[in-house]
């Protein structure tokens, strides 16, 4: 299957821990998306990468969200002294550079003790 | 800001029958995009059908159809021949570009429940 594959993805943890997310996009899309999606909403822009550059982040991203994507393949979501708050469905997509699909992975569920 | 509104919380459909989701939009740009998905229990955004502002003809594939309405702001996409797998949450989505690199970031409405029964 060459999709897009997200690890893990289940996390349980409690208030307070560090968490990190992993998204493996299609092995040619240079653009990588976050979204988040909370119960009964749709899902919401957190940030965009082309290639290794990080180009936007939205204002949900707080100062203890950090996205990298080191080498312009994979990409990790870093959750840092989680709140309940931070309960969700985080998706990843990707895209290739002159296209407008995004294509999502199947998403990491988080739950915040 | 682009705005996406789904006015319908869930539907119900009998098989083999067409089942129509309505999707409005607001947005101050010229050019824009148009996206359904399909989300199963499973969670995974599965899509469906793309339709550009510019585009005359309205998008398909397969069984899906989208009914664009540019004057009317409305992007209702249409499954034909229900079937039981089509039970699931639909999204609508508008691409809007990104402050750098390009980029297109989706907005989404908050999603149609769809149930296909015997």
């Amino acid at each position: 299957d060459t999709g897009v594959s997200q690890n893990p993805r289940h996390k349980i943890t409690k208030r307070g821990q560090n968490v990190t997310f992993r998204c493996d996009p299609i092995s040619e899309h240079n653009r990588l998306y976050w979204y988040r999606q909370t119960l009964g909403q749709g899902p919401e822009f957190l940030t965009y990468f082309q290639n290794e550059a990080q180009l936007e982040k939205s204002r949900l991203l707080s100062d203890r969200f950090s996205a990298e994507r080191p080498k312009g393949s994979f990409s990790t979501l870093e959750i840092q002294r989680t709140e309940q708050g931070d309960s969700a469905m985080y998706l990843c997509a990707s895209s290739f550079s002159g296209q407008e699909t995004q294509y999502f992975g199947p998403g990491t569920r988080l739950l915040v003790l | 800001a682009q705005k996406i509104t789904q006015t319908q919380p869930g539907m119900f459909v009998q098989e083999k029958e067409a089942v129509t989701l309505d999707c409005t939009y607001d947005t101050s740009d010229q050019s824009y995009g148009l996206f359904w998905y399909k989300q199963p229990s499973s969670g995974e955004m599965i899509f469906l059908i793309y339709q550009g502002s510019y585009d005359e003809q309205n998008a398909t594939e397969g069984r899906y159809s989208l009914n664009f309405q540019k004057a009317r702001k409305s992007a209702n996409l249409v499954i034909s021949a229900s079937q039981l797998g089509d039970s699931a949450m639909y999204f609508c989505a508008m691409r809007e570009t990104t402050k750098g690199g390009g980029g297109n970031k989706l907005t989404f409405g908050t999603g149609t429940q769809l149930k296909v029964e015997l």
